[in-house]
């Protein structure tokens, strides 16, 4: 069965820190890689998506990912963080239209970013 | 937010009492989806549907269902709610029909089960 792991359940950074939040995932065919970001009280959003093409992904707010097959994974990445970032963010992979294209998602990882 | 809405957004209700919440969109998309988040879990797929009065079972379907009558509402029911239930319900759609388009998510209703 597919799986996603994200390692980090919580980090805690300070402003114009470096970020990088760990995603490997349990797949061995095609897959389609998405980080979403949920702010505290709100729904998801999309920050940024892979399915094919360049493996480095920039996304929205900064953000960018990087697919590497060999590991199976895809970290989200920002080079400076803003108190605004703090959040909660969710890996999520699908492959193909199995199931109707569901995601699987992470357990999610929690940002607090100290002023 | 891709036209979604859901409600009612905050439901208490008690062990054993049917429960439906709605989803509603308004640009005729034909995938969408409910999904629980939980913590520790991220989010899971209990439903999905296709079409109008095309749907499946996601991972955790056991003690709902689901009706598509109409191509913008999806709704889903606890036939009869238990504490296992409590939790945030999510609602999205996909904007295409390749697993590659986007699933856009509603503003969640946050249940409570008594």
């Amino acid at each position: 069965a597919q799986s996603v792991s994200q390692h980090n359940h919580h980090v805690i950074l300070s402003e114009a820190a470096s970020l990088e939040l760990g995603c490997n995932y349990s797949y061995g065919g095609t897959v389609n890689l998405f980080w979403y970001v949920q702010y505290p009280g709100q729904h998801l959003q999309l920050l940024l998506k892979y399915f094919s093409g360049d493996p480095l992904v920039k996304g929205i707010k900064g953000f960018e990912a990087e697919f590497i097959k060999s590991k199976f994974s895809f970290n989200l990445r920002k080079p400076s963080v803003q108190w605004s970032d703090t959040a909660e963010y969710f890996c999520a992979v699908n492959a193909g239209n199995n199931q109707g294209g569901k995601l699987i998602f992470g357990q999610g990882t929690e940002l607090s970013v100290k002023p | 937010d891709a036209g979604i809405t859901q409600s009612p957004r905050h439901k208490v209700t008690e062990t054993g009492t049917p429960v439906t919440l709605r989803c509603h969109q308004t640009e005729n998309h034909r995938y969408m989806y409910w999904y629980r988040q939980d913590p520790g879990h991220g989010l899971r797929l209990i439903h999905y549907s296709y079409g109008v009065k095309d749907t499946d079972k996601g991972e955790v379907s056991d003690g709902y269902s689901v009706s598509r009558s109409k191509t913008e509402d999806f709704l889903l029911t606890l036939e009869s709610a238990t504490s296992s239930q409590t939790s945030v319900y999510f609602c999205a759609i996909r904007t295409g029909l390749q697993s590659t388009d986007t699933q856009y998510f509603g503003p969640g209703t946050r249940l409570t089960v008594l």
